[in-house]
């Protein structure tokens, strides 16, 4: 069955990094896209990017479009989310989630979510 | 940037109710619109893409309607399992953005 398992939970330090992994089985990983969506806690659903596993293409929510990276790994069937100078407000559960590979369009499977809590 | 604003917040309604959910858009954005269901500490679920299209195993009760700035989310038969919050999301030109949930006790 088509699954999105993620890790890279955790607390961080104010302008430290946070790299959160998302581990794609069930499904041809190059076939698809990846979009990346947060929650801040008792908040609603944020876009922040979307990268093709197919080409590598990406496209960032200007808001995070100085700190943020997001790549794959076609031989581990991994996608993964890079933030930078992070903020107490860049506390959320991070989502990924199945999108497609030439846009993003919609998602159709999601992982279950990362909370990284920012907190000197 | 496209704002997505949905209404009501929140709605209290009972099994068997018909309910319906509206999402605005700040311009025009064709049908690339979509739904989302999210329970409690879960991840979201996609209902409704491109507007009317609906996803697979997701049951026959959910309609989505709309192109253009307005769309609508259509429960036609209330179910226990339909509590949570629903979101639209555009998908015409980044940002992608969500509207802000709405809220549905049963």
């Amino acid at each position: 069955q088509i699954q999105l398992v993620q890790s890279g939970a955790g607390v961080k330090k104010p302008g430290a990094s946070l790299k959160v992994s998302c581990q794609a089985s069930g499904f041809t990983f190059t076939d698809w896209g990846i979009s990346w969506v947060r929650q801040a806690p008792g908040q609603g659903l944020e876009w922040m990017g979307w990268i093709s596993a197919y080409n590598g293409y990406t496209k960032y929510a200007q808001k995070f479009q100085d700190r943020i990276t997001m790549t794959t790994d076609a031989s581990t069937n991994t996608a993964y989310l890079e933030l930078t100078s992070l903020r107490s407000d860049d506390t959320a559960v991070y989502f990924c989630a199945r999108d497609q590979k030439y846009s993003s369009n919609w998602y159709d499977y999601w992982g279950q979510g990362v909370l990284v809590a920012v907190s000197s | 940037d496209i704002q997505l604003t949905q209404s009501p917040s929140s709605l209290s309604a009972s099994i068997g109710d018909r309910v319906t959910i509206t999402c605005r858009a700040s311009q025009s954005i064709s049908t690339f619109l979509n739904w989302y269901q999210q329970k409690p500490g879960k991840a979201p679920k996609l209902l409704i893409y491109v507007a009317s299209s609906l996803q697979d195993g997701v049951p026959s009760r959910f309609r989505g309607r709309g192109s253009g700035t307005d769309f609508t989310l259509t429960i036609s038969s209330l179910q226990p399992e339909d509590l949570g919050t629903y979101y639209c999301q555009h998908n015409y030109d980044t940002p992608y953005t969500f509207g802000r949930g709405t809220s549905l006790e049963i």
